[in-house]
């Protein structure tokens, strides 16, 4: 069956540093990849996809990259700031297509002023 | 508002009660999943709706658990005879159509005593 790994310790780094998040997966080949972003209490949201096709995709601060050898993919965020601080998860396609996510655990980031 | 609503917000109920959970995704949106999320987890996911049809129901845990949506809008989750496994926070989410971004709502925080 699929599998996502994230990091499950938290990840803690002072404001102006850059912040990097791993996700790696094993048994598929997914057609695309996800990033969101959950606060406590807050349903996911979306920040970034990034297709099988596709080595990096950037958003402002956001840089995705997609290692399909590797079956990783890393998340940063430049420039960081206290309010970057939330979970972060990993999401995988699945079905070919018919946007079928199986999600990681997630990775907190705590930003410290 | 214009993004997906949940409802209830909290649902407590006894053992052996059955339970209904709704969801209001974002007018226009073909495709509807439904997700549950247990403490410090990913996301389950549960099953997919692309108009009124559910794909693929791989995703429900057991024959207690059912989802149906009509006139390609509102959806609801029956989940019969609740067991204390079933507490978890269960998620709504809505795209465009299929291989979108998906917009969560809320979710329904489900606590079986």
């Amino acid at each position: 069956s699929q599998k996502i790994e994230q990091n499950s310790e938290a990840l803690n780094i002072q404001e102006g540093k850059t912040a990097t998040l791993t996700c790696n997966y094993t048994n598929y080949s997914p057609a695309y990849l996800q990033w969101y972003r959950q606060d406590p209490g807050r349903g996911p949201v979306f920040l970034l996809l990034i297709r099988e096709n596709e080595k990096e995709k950037r958003k402002e601060r956001l840089k995705v990259t997609f290692d399909t050898t590797l079956k990783q993919s890393l998340f940063h965020i430049t420039a960081s700031q206290p309010a970057d601080s939330a979970t972060y998860l990993c999401a995988l396609e699945f079905s070919g297509g018919y946007n079928k996510l199986i999600f990681g655990a997630g990775t907190r980031l705590a930003v410290h002023p | 508002g214009a993004g997906v609503s949940q409802s209830p917000s909290n649902k407590v109920t006894e053992k052996g009660k059955d339970v209904e959970l709704r969801c209001d995704p974002i007018s226009g949106h073909t495709a509807l999943y439904w997700y549950r999320q247990s403490l410090g987890q990913g996301l389950e996911f549960l099953i997919y709706f692309q108009g009124n049809s559910a794909p693929d129901k791989s995703g429900l845990p057991s024959d207690r658990f059912s989802a149906e949506r009509t006139g390609g809008s509102v959806s609801t989750l029956t989940i019969q005879r609740t067991q204390q496994e079933d507490s978890a926070v269960y998620l709504c989410a809505s795209s465009p159509g299929l291989g979108d971004e998906q917009f969560f709502g809320p979710g329904t925080r489900l606590t079986v005593l």
